[in-house]
């Protein structure tokens, strides 16, 4: 079974650009999670897809979206990037969503924004 | 903001000894996790361990979870090289939104 699959692994952007990020998750899983990795703030959780419908939110600016298709591929949408931005971004796929779930992560996308 | 916390942040020790880290946490928890992660790269899941469970075992790990306390501990016993990474606890209440703790940065000098 393969495993969480994001792309791509490393993304170079300019501040004000924009950057989308996919995630496949582990077949049959339909809930997909992302996090932003920083060294000051550590692992933080920005939002969840499960069944095409976005179920948590994180504490992050409106600048973070994300968008989940019917095969449960997810997409990580940031507009007007900013310098603080640069961080690795990481999702998780879980078959369910709900309580005692595990979750898998994939190797992440490493985003700087120079 | 994180919920957990690792301690302590960094540990040294010779291949072969056991590894003990331990995990604290706020709120009410339905479940645990422990995840690995090597430098700069994604997070690997090791093993999960339930509000009612007190200990659970996958091969040379073991963790314990006290709520009472709040806080959880993972031990490697017969440390490797190859265990040399950062490790994290992530609890979980409603849906897949996990939060986790600072981590603890593990070496294991062979």
């Amino acid at each position: 079974k393969a495993g969480v699959t994001q792309t791509p692994r490393y993304l170079i952007k300019t501040r004000g650009q924009q950057v989308t990020l996919s995630c496949s998750p582990i077949s049959g899983h339909r809930s997909v999670s992302w996090y932003q990795q920083t060294p000051g703030q550590g692992l933080q959780f920005l939002f969840e897809y499960f069944s095409e419908t976005q179920r948590n939110k994180g504490n992050f600016p409106g600048r973070f979206s994300g968008r989940q298709f019917s095969n449960s591929r997810s997409e990580m949408n940031v507009s007007t990037l900013e310098l603080g931005d640069s961080a690795l971004y990481l999702c998780a796929s879980s078959q369910l969503t709900g309580r005692g779930t595990e979750a898998f992560f994939g190797q992440g996308t490493r985003l700087t924004v120079v | 903001s994180q919920q957990g916390e690792e301690d302590p942040q960094a540990l040294s020790i010779q291949e072969g000894e056991n590894a003990t880290m331990n995990c604290s946490y706020k709120t009410s928890i339905n479940n645990l996790q422990w995840y690995r992660q090597n430098s700069g790269r994604g997070l690997v899941h090791l093993i999960l361990i339930r509000s009612n469970e007190r200990e659970k075992h996958s091969g040379r790990l073991r963790v314990t979870l006290d709520t009472s306390k709040k806080s959880s501990s993972l031990l490697i016993t017969a440390s490797r090289a190859a265990d040399t990474a950062s490790y994290f606890c992530a609890t979980g209440d409603t849906g897949n939104q996990f939060y986790f703790g600072t981590g603890t940065s593990l070496t294991v000098i062979p």
